[in-house]
């Protein structure tokens, strides 16, 4: 089974940084990763699949990016509505997992 | 639009069955997508638990393998999980989500195993 680690398990920012996570993967996966926003009391949302293909609608101040074992979530500048837990999951072959999700506070 | 909803028991007795469905709205689950269910146990991260077509065809957690069942109601656009010999460590959120890409979710349904 391939497994996911998320770095770092929380990280605190202030409004308008550049904050990156990484996800790293235990054996190749290609670009089969997605990357989740997940906000309190709610389902979490795909902001981007295949690696890099940001979703209809989410903000253009995320991207991802990597291929193969190692993966990264960017938010060029962060808003107070990016506060959420972020979580990577692979579909590259069966089972399928997410990473252990990164908490993201403003400081 | 995509709608998924998950219904059941939010209370099960351990050694129990948890039995969850999500109806699904704005689509056929007929089509050419899997349908998917996720876990995140209270605090803590998500779990991947499982997909099914709606040929019949299903991929379990190995993990979860040996407790869980998953079907889908073709005629009801619905797809169900159950889940056997429940214990505490099976408390969690339960979302259904559309694809093995996961990309809509319902908005999940909590399950406390208790006496």
């Amino acid at each position: 089974d391939i497994q996911m680690t998320q770095s770092p398990s929380s990280l605190s920012a202030s409004v308008g940084d550049r904050v990156t996570i990484t996800c790293q993967a235990s054996q190749d996966i290609n670009k089969n990763l997605n990357w989740f926003q997940q906000k309190p009391g709610k389902a979490p949302k795909v902001l981007i699949s295949d690696a890099s293909n940001l979703e209809t609608g989410v903000p253009s101040r995320f991207s991802g990016s990597g291929s193969g074992t190692e993966f990264t979530l960017a938010i060029s500048s962060l808003q107070p509505e990016d506060i959420a837990t972020y979580h990577c999951q692979h579909y590259d072959s069966l089972p399928y997992s997410f990473g252990q999700g990164t908490k993201l506070e403003i400081k | 639009q995509v709608q998924l909803q998950e219904s059941g028991p939010g209370l099960v007795k351990p050694s129990g069955t948890l039995s969850l469905t999500c109806t699904v709205s704005g689509v056929s689950i007929s089509g050419n997508k899997w349908w998917s269910w996720v876990r995140q146990p209270p605090g803590k991260g998500l779990e991947w638990i499982g997909e099914v077509f709606h040929t019949g065809s299903k991929y379990y957690n190995p993990s979860l393998k040996s407790r869980l069942t998953l079907s889908v109601d073709k005629s009801k656009n619905q797809f169900s999980l159950k889940l056997a010999s429940v214990t505490a460590a099976d408390t969690a959120m339960y979302y259904c989500a559309r694809g093995s890409g996961l990309t809509d979710w319902g908005q999940g349904t909590l399950v406390t195993v208790s006496s």
